[in-house]
C-alpha cells in the first residue's frame, strides 16, 4: 500500500542555518504530495503541496519539488529561524479515496 | 480566514464511557475526515465523509466508531465504549471538492481515557 517515510529526528540546528528534511514516498499512480506542520500545542497547517511531477511547493521560505525517479519531496529552507521550531510532516494523497498518509514526522529544534 | 473548529479541546473520560468530539468544518467544504495521533506516534486516517455517507474507513475504525453529520454544520466523532487506547489527539479536517486535494485541520481535541 502506500506509504511516506521521513527521517528520524529530532533534528538540531542553529538560526540560520541551511534545513533539510527528507520525505520518500511509495504509491501506485500520481499522489499529491504535502508537507503539514505542527507547532507546540496546535494542530496541523498546510506548509507547502505538489500535485504532479516536477512542481515545486512553495510558502514561507520553504521549498519542497515532486520528484517523481527518486520518489520524494525533500523539505528544504535556506535559513531557519527559532520561529520554525515545530515537527513537520510528509504526507500523500490518495487521490482515490481523498485521504492523506502521512510519515512518521520530524521534529525541528533551532537555537538562538 | 475560514477555518475548522473542534471542541473540546480537552476531553477526560473513564473506560467504558462513550465520548461525542465535535467539529465545524469549513462552511462550504464538501469532504471530512478524522484522524487521530497517539502521542509521539504519526498522524493516522480514521474516516472520510462525503454526501452524508462514510467514504472510506480504516482498520482502526471498529463497529465502536460512528460519524455524524446532524445539521448542515456539524460534524461529529462517537467512540460508544472507550478504551485505554482511544487516548490520543483526534483531529478533524475539511476539503472544498473532488478538485482540491488540501485538507484543513482543526486544532484538535485531545482525548484521555482513565
Amino acid at each position: 500500500g502506500n506509504s511516506v517515510t521521513q527521517m528520524e529526528g529530532p533534528v538540531t540546528l542553529s538560526e540560520e542555518a541551511f534545513l533539510t528534511i527528507n520525505c520518500t514516498y511509495t504509491a501506485t499512480g500520481y499522489p499529491s504530495l504535502f508537507w503539514y506542520v505542527q507547532y507546540p500545542g496546535e494542530g496541523l497547517q498546510l506548509l507547502l503541496k505538489a500535485t504532479k511531477a516536477d512542481d515545486k511547493g512553495s510558502n514561507k521560505g520553504f521549498e519542497a519539488t515532486y520528484r517523481k525517479e527518486t520518489t520524494s519531496f525533500h523539505l528544504e529552507k535556506g535559513s531557519v529561524q527559532v520561529s520554525d521550531s515545530a515537527v513537520y510532516f510528509c504526507a500523500l494523497n490518495d487521490n482515490q479515496g481523498g485521504k492523506l498518509i502521512f510519515g512518521q514526522g520530524t521534529e525541528l529544534s533551532v537555537k538562538p | 480566514e475560514p477555518e475548522v473548529t473542534q471542541t473540546p479541546s480537552h476531553q477526560v473520560t473513564q473506560m467504558g464511557q462513550e465520548v461525542i468530539l465535535r467539529c465545524v468544518p469549513i462552511s462550504n467544504h464538501l469532504y471530512f475526515y478524522w484522524y487521530r495521533q497517539i502521542l509521539g506516534q504519526k498522524v493516522e486516517f480514521l474516516v472520510s465523509f462525503y454526501n452524508n455517507e462514510i467514504s472510506e474507513k480504516s482498520e482502526i475504525f471498529d463497529d465502536q466508531f460512528s460519524v455524524e453529520r446532524p445539521d448542515g454544520s456539524n460534524f461529529t466523532l462517537k467512540i460508544r465504549s472507550t478504551k485505554l487506547e482511544d487516548s490520543a489527539m483526534y483531529f478533524c479536517a475539511s476539503r472544498g471538492d473532488r478538485a482540491s486535494y488540501e485538507q484543513y485541520f482543526g486544532p484538535g481535541t485531545r482525548l484521555t481515557v482513565t
